[in-house]
């Protein structure tokens, strides 16, 4: 058990729907990021928040989005949803950006598996 | 740009013996850190192992080792006495530690079955 906690585990919608996906980090971890594995896209990184901030952003679509709230857990937010929308979204968290490389280290959530039928 | 090549999409191993998972990277930061995640079945990540550019020793945690040969760029993972329970898929993976950015970029993956 990585420490980092995310809900649904399964969702299920369809086509032009919206859904939201919560994370909880580690206890202590200021960061948090988020990953979309797909069959044709591999793992690839979406959005980083650092203690309520946008830290980065990698291949998020524009209907998506996400936040990280004063409790620092992080919501991903995903609409008019596609079919190739289907992936399995990883939440991943880390203590920040202090400390040497070590304290980067990002701990995986058990991942929520969106189908859009 | 940052990348990972991993070029075996599988790998047999019998139980018990040893296997290796080559890894390949590509980056311009001198600063960097590679990562080792397996990943089974349920679909969990699971951390294996770490080794940072300026390491001067191979990672070692149990039964995984990298195998970091950085003038060829490579960050093999070598699991010794393989077991069943290590049958899923593996992803290296790397972050560089200069550009401010603190994704990590994935390979695609090496499948490994362990038989009896």
């Amino acid at each position: 058990d990585s420490g980092v906690t995310q809900t649904p585990k399964h969702l299920i919608t369809a086509t032009g729907q919206r859904v939201t996906l919560r994370c909880s980090p580690r206890s202590g971890d200021l960061s948090v990021y988020w990953y979309q594995q797909s069959l044709d896209q591999g793992l690839q990184f979406l959005i980083q928040y650092y203690n309520g901030e946008e830290r980065a952003k990698g291949n998020i679509l524009e209907r998506f989005s996400a936040q990280q709230f004063p409790d620092l857990h992080s919501e991903l937010n995903l609409s008019s949803l596609e079919l190739g929308d289907s992936a399995l979204y990883f939440c991943a968290s880390s203590v920040g950006l202090a400390g040497g490389p070590r304290d980067n280290e990002q701990f995986f959530g058990p991942g929520t598996r969106l189908t859009v039928l | 740009a940052q990348k990972i090549t991993q070029t075996q999409p599988g790998m047999f191993v019998q139980e018990k013996e040893a296997v290796t998972l080559d890894c390949t990277y590509d980056t311009s930061d001198p600063s960097y850190g590679l990562f080792w995640y397996k990943q089974p079945s349920s679909g969990e990540m699971i951390f294996l192992i770490y080794q940072g550019s300026y390491d001067q020793q191979n990672a070692t945690e149990g039964r995984y080792s990298l195998n970091f040969q950085k003038a060829r760029k490579s960050a093999n993972l070598v699991i010794s006495a393989s077991q069943l329970g290590d049958s899923a898929m593996y992803f290296c993976a790397m972050r560089e530690y200069n550009t401010g950015f603190q994704k990590l970029v994935f390979g695609t993956g090496t499948r490994l079955l362990v038989s009896p």
